[in-house]
């Protein structure tokens, strides 16, 4: 079965700080690539995703993440966060051709303070 | 995009008793999905709702403990049948588009909290 681990489970960084979180998947077959955002008292929104093509992906508000197929890997970057991207930030991936279905890492609290 | 809505946001339930989550899209969607996420972890698929068939359940969950309905395109429920504190959890109801390469939109989830 496939699975996803996020290794950074709680990162507390200052604001300007950069961000790397990582991402690795199990499955050695084509799947596509999610990374979701849940801010304080919202839902899940998409942030950015990966199906083809270009192996670096840009997302909102400045994200991007790149996909690394040799390394099962799809890590999310952004150059200076700022206080506002404290949240929840799950990735998740699919199989393709296995029907939608989310397998999602467990996810990683980042808070960034002033 | 899609906007889904959820009913009801939050309960409290005893132990034994059931409780069906609604979710409603604004817009008719091929997939729709109900997850859960336990406290402290991140989100298991429970099952996909297929129009007008039966739910397709993922390993370790079954339809007597969550039976689905989905009665059309832009609606379905799940219920959590005699609930145990084990089933404390938000409930998330998810759409997609259409099938294949396509994002899934998340509904704000249900909190769940069984005494």
């Amino acid at each position: 079965a496939q699975s996803v681990s996020q290794h950074n489970h709680h990162v507390i960084l200052s604001e300007a700080a950069s961000l790397e979180l990582g991402c690795n998947y199990s499955y050695g077959g084509t799947v596509n690539l999610f990374w979701y955002v849940q801010y304080p008292g919202q839902h899940l929104q998409l942030l950015l995703k990966y199906f083809s093509g270009d192996p670096l992906v840009k997302g909102i508000k400045g994200f991007e993440a790149e996909f690394i197929k040799s390394k099962f890997s799809f890590n999310l970057r952004k150059p200076s966060v700022q206080w506002s991207d404290t949240a929840e930030y799950f990735c998740a991936v699919n199989e393709a051709g296995g029907g939608n279905k989310l397998t999602f890492g467990t996810g990683t609290q980042l808070k960034v303070e002033l | 995009s899609a906007v889904i809505s959820q009913k009801p946001s939050r309960d409290i339930c005893q132990r034994g008793t059931s409780l069906t989550i609604q979710c409603q899209v604004d817009s008719q969607v091929t997939m729709m999905f109900w997850y859960r996420q336990q406290p402290g972890q991140s989100l298991t698929l429970i099952a996909t709702a297929n129009q007008g068939s039966e739910a397709t359940y993922e390993s370790g969950f079954v339809i007597d403990k969550f039976p689905i309905s989905r009665p059309n395109l832009t609606f379905s429920t799940l219920t959590v049948s005699n609930m145990s504190p084990e089933d404390s959890s938000i409930y998330l109801c998810s759409v997609a588009l259409r099938v294949g390469r396509e994002t899934q939109y998340f509904g704000p989830g249900t909190r769940l909290l069984v005494l």
